[in-house]
């Protein structure tokens, strides 16, 4: 079956532009989560939607980062005024109940989106 | 605050040696704990977790890791590596808030010499 996809794979932008990142988890996974990796870093949380709701977002870095996922299945990760320091690879992972402790609660890993400001 | 750390940045062994890579976390509570995988160009894949009971936790691909709650230690372990399990290995721990937040360790980089 398809694991989780991330669009675009590659995203070069300009200092101060706006840019989209979506996320499309495993069908039927009720959770989804953002991550960002730096270079040389283990991914660090910024977002975890429970269906269409954020349950958490205490990981996102300031106002310029905004997530969606209106419909409880794809996600839109939007960052406006991208600054250098926003360049990294976004991770989108999903889980089948985000019912974290329990055994079914593994976290699906997408290949990320490498975003790179100039 | 919660942490992981990985004390070893890049490890070499050799082809069928055996493997051991170190994870030391923080936490006030029993942990959720994690080993992940990362491959050039793949998406992280989980290798295996601990939750509770049996502290010895078998994996995917041969691995395993041992919880040690005295030591604050979750090392990952292979009797015999091959030259396939070349990649970057991250150690994580579910958050107290919220087991569904996962951190991270800033990962391990295993090479494997022919």
């Amino acid at each position: 079956g398809a694991g989780v996809s991330q669009t675009p794979s590659n995203k070069v932008t300009e200092k101060g532009k706006y840019v989209e990142l979506r996320c499309d988890p495993i069908s039927g996974h009720t959770a989804l989560y953002w991550y960002r990796q730096s270079l040389g870093q283990g991914p660090e949380f910024l977002i975890y939607f429970q269906g269409t709701g954020a349950a958490d977002d205490s990981g996102l870095p300031n106002d310029r980062f905004f997530a969606v996922r209106p419909e409880g299945s794809v996600s839109t990760l939007k960052i406006q005024r991208t600054e250098r320091g926003d360049s990294a690879v976004y991770l989108c992972a999903s889980s089948l109940t985000g019912a974290g402790g329990t055994t079914q609660d593994t976290q699906y890993f997408g290949p990320g989106t490498r975003l790179t400001v100039l | 605050a919660q942490s992981v750390t990985q004390p070893d940045i890049h490890i070499t062994v050799s082809e069928g040696a055996s493997l051991e890579l170190r994870c030391n976390y923080s936490y006030g509570a029993t942990p959720y704990l994690f080993w992940y995988v990362q491959s050039p160009g793949q998406g992280l894949q989980l290798l295996l977790k601990y939750f509770s009971g049996d502290t010895l936790v078998q994996g995917i691909k041969g691995f395993e890791a041992e919880f040690k709650r005295s030591q604050s230690s979750f090392n990952l372990r292979k009797p015999s590596v091959h030259w396939s399990d070349a990649a970057e290995y991250f150690c994580a721990v579910g958050a107290i808030s919220s087991a569904s937040k996962i951190i991270f360790g800033s990962g391990t980089r295993l090479s494997i010499r022919p």
